[in-house]
């Protein structure tokens, strides 16, 4: 099953835009990922934020984390078309040894 | 740079047929993990290896799946009997002791008739 939920399910925006994603999971965690995947590919690892973050920034990226209210969000700011891909949160449970636990995933389209 | 790749990256077989998939981790990584992926939602997690030890199997893993590591390198996950259900991508990761990041391969995409 999966970990939590994602929303939106699907974002279109247009390039120069930002755009922002929620993610909600239920256990204690150690830390939470976000992962990108191109169509019928592999996924590749964005940004780590731990338990006791609240923020990090990446390049255009930015992650947010409230444990209390255990959630994520995810800003990529001035989008770009290649930005175009199924973003996904993973989890790390605090009892976990690394297992990912995957919510359903945001589909982005950022059109020229 | 060898990323982690997968063989086959297709495979089409019918209903009951056995199916055997690859997957080639990043060197000196000692932890691999398989995730099964269906259309539209997330990968879940299916089995973890650190080195030869196969550590956790997920309820999804049903007895009709066996995965190896036999020399803690590469890994085979095989499908017995496989059945319309099991149609699906799957991905291989690998990640070093040290890290939490999982470096994925491209994956194995499952079409059951």
């Amino acid at each position: 099953s999966q970990q939590g939920e994602e929303d939106p399910q699907a974002l279109s925006i247009q390039e120069g835009e930002n755009a922002t994603m929620n993610c909600s999971y239920k256990t204690s965690i150690n830390n939470l990922q976000w992962y990108r995947q191109n169509s019928g590919r592999g996924l590749v690892h964005l940004i780590l934020i731990r338990s006791n973050e609240r923020e990090k920034h990446s390049g255009r990226l930015r992650v947010t984390l409230d444990t209390s209210k255990k959630s994520s969000s995810l800003l990529i700011t001035a989008s770009r078309a290649a930005d175009t891909a199924s973003y996904f949160c993973a989890t790390v449970a605090t009892d976990s040894w690394g297992k990912l636990q995957f919510g359903a995933g945001t589909q982005v389209v950022v059109t020229p | 740079d060898t990323g982690v790749s997968q063989n086959p990256r297709h495979k089409i077989t019918k209903r009951g047929q056995n199916v055997t998939f690859r997957c080639d981790p990043i060197s000196e990584h000692n932890r691999l993990y398989w995730y099964r992926q269906t259309l539209g939602q997330g990968p879940e997690f299916l089995t973890y290896f650190q080195n030869e030890a196969q550590l956790e199997k997920s309820r999804l893993l049903s007895d009709r799946f066996s995965a190896e590591r036999p020399k803690g390198s590469f890994s085979t996950l095989e499908i017995q009997r496989t059945e319309q259900g099991d149609s699906a991508m799957y991905l291989c990761a690998s990640s070093p002791q040290s890290q939490e990041t999982q470096y994925f391969g491209p994956g194995t995409r499952l079409l059951v008739l």
